[in-house]
């Protein structure tokens, strides 16, 4: 079946350090989003994708890079220069950049900082 | 810009009560408009959708019209569910590049 992988489910990081969280999909679709979810907060839009070897910076990009090689990955890197990761972060894909179809989102990553 | 507007809650509802939750938006020309559903620890999962005005979007017993006079898509569910229990996002596109639109979203809470 196709859709959206995330991985991994739960991860840690120690002060300082970059992590990166994975996301493939194997829908065909060409626009990917991600998405950062605070409690309270909603979703709050990171980076997008509406092509390969193309991003934008959404409202909160400070802190975080993409990177879009292959239509079907949408690497996040979180650096330290991102001050508060810990959150619940979503990434989505959709077939066309507007979306007028719907979003297909993925489970989520949890990054907690230790 | 284009916004969304829903009622943040928690709702907090006993089973088999009427579901009302509100969603009002603002956008240029004609959006489509969503609903999603968030269940504990998980993604968004699409409930509904409709794309232009009157349209009525329906899945699993819930139901939102999309109402240009009133800038409206409010969810509806005649009988709820413990299972219901979740947060709902209210959503729409106006066609820019950056996709959707969200609400800040309601949980819904159902008591058995």
């Amino acid at each position: 079946d196709g859709g959206i992988t995330q991985s991994p489910k739960y991860l840690f990081r120690k002060e300082g350090q970059n992590v990166t969280l994975s996301c493939e999909q194997n829908l065909n679709h060409d626009a990917m989003y991600w998405y950062r979810q605070d409690p309270g907060q909603g979703l709050r839009l990171i980076y997008y994708s509406q092509i390969v070897n193309d991003f934008q910076k959404g409202d909160i990009a400070e802190g975080y890079s993409v990177s879009r090689e292959k239509k079907e990955s949408f690497p996040l890197t979180v650096t330290s220069a991102q001050k508060n990761p810990t959150a619940f972060y979503l990434c989505a894909s959709s077939i066309g950049g507007q979306g007028y179809y719907g979003y297909t989102f993925g489970s989520g990553t949890r990054l907690t900082v230790v | 810009g284009d916004s969304v507007t829903q009622m943040e809650g928690p709702v907090t509802l006993s089973e088999e009560a009427f579901l009302t939750i509100n969603c009002t938006y603002t956008a240029t020309g004609y959006p489509s408009l969503f609903w999603y559903v968030q269940y504990p620890g998980e993604g968004l999962q699409l409930l509904l959708k409709a794309t232009k005005a009157d349209d009525k979007g329906s899945n699993k017993g819930f139901e939102a019209t999309y109402r240009k006079e009133t800038t409206s898509f409010h969810l509806e569910k005649g009988s709820v569910q413990v299972s219901d229990s979740a947060v709902y996002f209210c959503a729409l596109t106006g066609g820019g590049a950056d996709g959707l639109t969200f609400g800040k979203g309601t949980h819904l809470i159902i008591q058995p």
